[in-house]
């Protein structure tokens, strides 16, 4: 596609439940990255993904927190047993390295 | 430890009125210099990119330098509609991006 697209862009669960967004990247960019925002806040790092590297989850803040990568396509977040500190907007972005990264519009999650 | 800071925290100009925002940084082995700007409710929207000291690079109302600690992005002439968020993020050797926590830009008319 045009740009990098996420789904869904608008997520409420209640505490407890297993939530996944998706990520579906500029066609041919090899990295991806996944980072938080919380409201008035910063971007986050969580996770990036280099082609057919081991991922770099360095950021990722908790083992309820993992992310899939399927080749050079779409990834997914997911979020388990959600906290109501996990609310917050999770972006998306691709890039072909070494140029600059495009990001979606993001997931606002909202956990009650 | 590797860190990207961004002053002013935030920075009203009357339209017209030219300034500059800084970007630090202490990252060793720079991969690149990138300037976003960001809406609220939305995802950064990627402006420059700058690899080397000396470099600069234009677009509109809008032009980013760097040299070999820093960044500077420059208005000039700044409307209403630059009113933003503008993040500026390092990339080193084979890693991530580091985002610095952003200059937010309110442009009265």
């Amino acid at each position: 596609g045009a740009g990098v697209s996420q789904s869904p862009s608008n997520k409420v669960t209640e505490k407890g439940k297993d939530v996944e967004l998706r990520c579906d990247p500029i066609s041919g960019h090899t990295a991806l990255y996944w980072y938080r925002q919380r409201l008035g806040q910063g971007l986050e790092f969580l996770i990036y993904f280099q082609g057919n590297s081991a991922p770099d989850k360095s950021g990722l803040p908790s083992d309820r927190f993992s992310a899939e990568r399927t080749g050079e396509s779409v990834s997914t977040l997911t979020i388990q047993r959600t906290q109501q500190e996990d609310s917050a907007v999770y972006l998306c972005a691709s890039s072909l390295d070494p140029s600059g990264a495009f990001f979606g519009q993001g997931t606002r999650l909202t956990v009650v | 430890e590797d860190q990207v800071t961004q002053s002013p925290e935030a920075l009203r100009l009357q339209e017209g009125e030219s300034s500059s925002l800084n970007c630090s940084y202490t990252v060793s082995g720079l991969r690149g210099l990138f300037w976003y700007r960001q809406d609220p409710g939305k995802g950064p929207e990627f402006l420059f990119t700058l690899y080397s000291a000396g470099e600069e690079k234009e677009k509109e109302r809008l032009k980013a330098t760097l040299t070999k600690k820093e960044s500077f992005l420059h208005i000039t002439a700044p409307k209403p509609e630059d009113s933003a968020t503008y993040l500026c993020a390092v990339r080193y050797y084979g890693q991530n991006f580091v985002f610095g926590p952003g200059t937010r830009l309110s442009v009265l008319p």
